[in-house]
Order: structure tokens, then sequence, then C-alpha cells
């Protein structure tokens, strides 16, 4: 029972490229989360997933897409990234009660 | 403001102090109060979840909130080196709202 997985752990990109993260859990949840952590700011919502093929937005979605095609799995893209997008992301399931972490991705937009 | 606000420390205590973290909030919508522990560059854990005003338990920690103040606080009890890390407050009506962490040293 592997949990939350994300890849990649690191990446960097230069402005205008473009990436998708992804991320796994195979606890069967139905609700999944991205999450962005920046320094003095806290985790902020990106967006989130309440069942397979649906999504909404969440605090900060500007910026990014997301898909959730198959239940287990939660794609963040980054159509043109900015340094602004330079943060930790986290991705996060959940069932009722339990938001569980994955151990991050660390990307650097220069 | 931000809905949540917690002071980011950071906070250096020794070993076998009692320690207080805080949190206020401002959106009387809030329902449920979590309280997470993050150690350094990992994802964030879940410690303690209440959904009422009042003392909630759980070993060392001891998690309290006061629904009518908008204030949540965590106590850690004997606290030990293993403690040390960023502890995040959290709160949910639809959706989650977290604090910006307060980051935590526990001297031998």
């Amino acid at each position: 029972n592997a949990g939350v997985t994300q890849t990649p752990k690191f990446r960097v990109l230069k402005t205008g490229q473009s990436m998708t993260l992804l991320c796994a859990q195979d606890m069967n949840h139905e609700y999944m989360y991205w999450y962005r952590q920046d320094p003095g700011m806290g985790l902020r919502l990106i967006h989130y997933s309440v069942g397979e093929g649906t999504t909404a937005k969440g605090e900060v979605p500007d910026g990014y897409n997301v898909s959730r095609l198959k239940k287990q799995n939660f794609l963040l893209g980054l159509e043109s990234a900015a340094p602004s997008q330079t943060s930790v992301y986290f991705c996060a399931s959940t069932d009722t009660d339990t938001q569980y972490f994955g151990p991050g991705t660390r990307l650097t937009v220069l | 403001q931000k809905e949540v606000e917690q002071d980011p420390g950071p906070l250096s205590v020794p070993e076998g102090a009692i320690v207080s973290l805080n949190c206020t909030y401002s959106n009387s919508a809030f329902q449920y109060f979590m309280w997470y522990r993050q150690y350094s560059r990992k994802g964030p854990e879940l410690l303690m979840y209440t959904y009422s005003s009042g003392n909630k338990e759980d070993g060392r920690f001891t998690a309290q909130v006061d629904k009518s103040s908008k204030y949540i606080s965590l106590f850690i009890r004997d606290s030990q080196p293993s403690d040390s890390a960023t502890y995040l407050c959290a709160m949910r009506a639809n959706d989650m709202r977290f604090g910006a962490g307060t980051r935590l040293t526990v001297k031998p």
C-alpha cells in the first residue's frame, strides 16, 4: 500500500515551457486535491476533484489545468510556466475526514 | 485579511517544555478543525481532528477549539526533539484552508 505518490520529485523549467505533474493513490479515495506551498503562505488549494471525470477550481487555479480520467490518478498541468509558479506542489486524497498527502514535487521555473 | 492566521515562528523550546501553537480564523462557516505536522521536505500528516468546541486529547497532544472566539490551539506536553517540525492548522467548510505553519524546534 503506497498511499499517495507524486511524479516527478524535482523539476526545473524555463519560462513558457509546459509540464504535467502526476498524482496516484491506491486507497480508492473519491476526493483528490492539488495544493501549492510557498513560504509564509501555507498550503493553497489549486484544484480538486470529487470523483472520476470531475474537477473544480480551488483558491488559486489560474495558470493550471487538471484532469481526473481515472479514479486513482489526478494530473496537474502547467501550459506555459511562469516564475511565479515556482513552488512545492502537494497532492492529497481523502476519505471523509483525513487528507493523506504525497511527498511533494519541487518545481523551479527560471 | 487571511481567512486563517497562524504565527510562523520560529519557536524554539527545551526538551520537556509545554508547547502552545495557535491559529485564529475569520470564517464562521468552518466546522472541522485539524492540526498537521510536516517534517522538512515531507508532506503534511494529520495529527488531530475535531469538529466541536472543547478539548480533544491524544497522548501528549491536546487540541482545543473555541468557536465563539474563532481560535484553535494545539498543546504538546513533554516535548521531544522528534517533535521538531512545522505545524499547520487547517479548517474546512466546503474546502480546506490552511494556516501558514509554525516551525518548532525542540532542543535536547
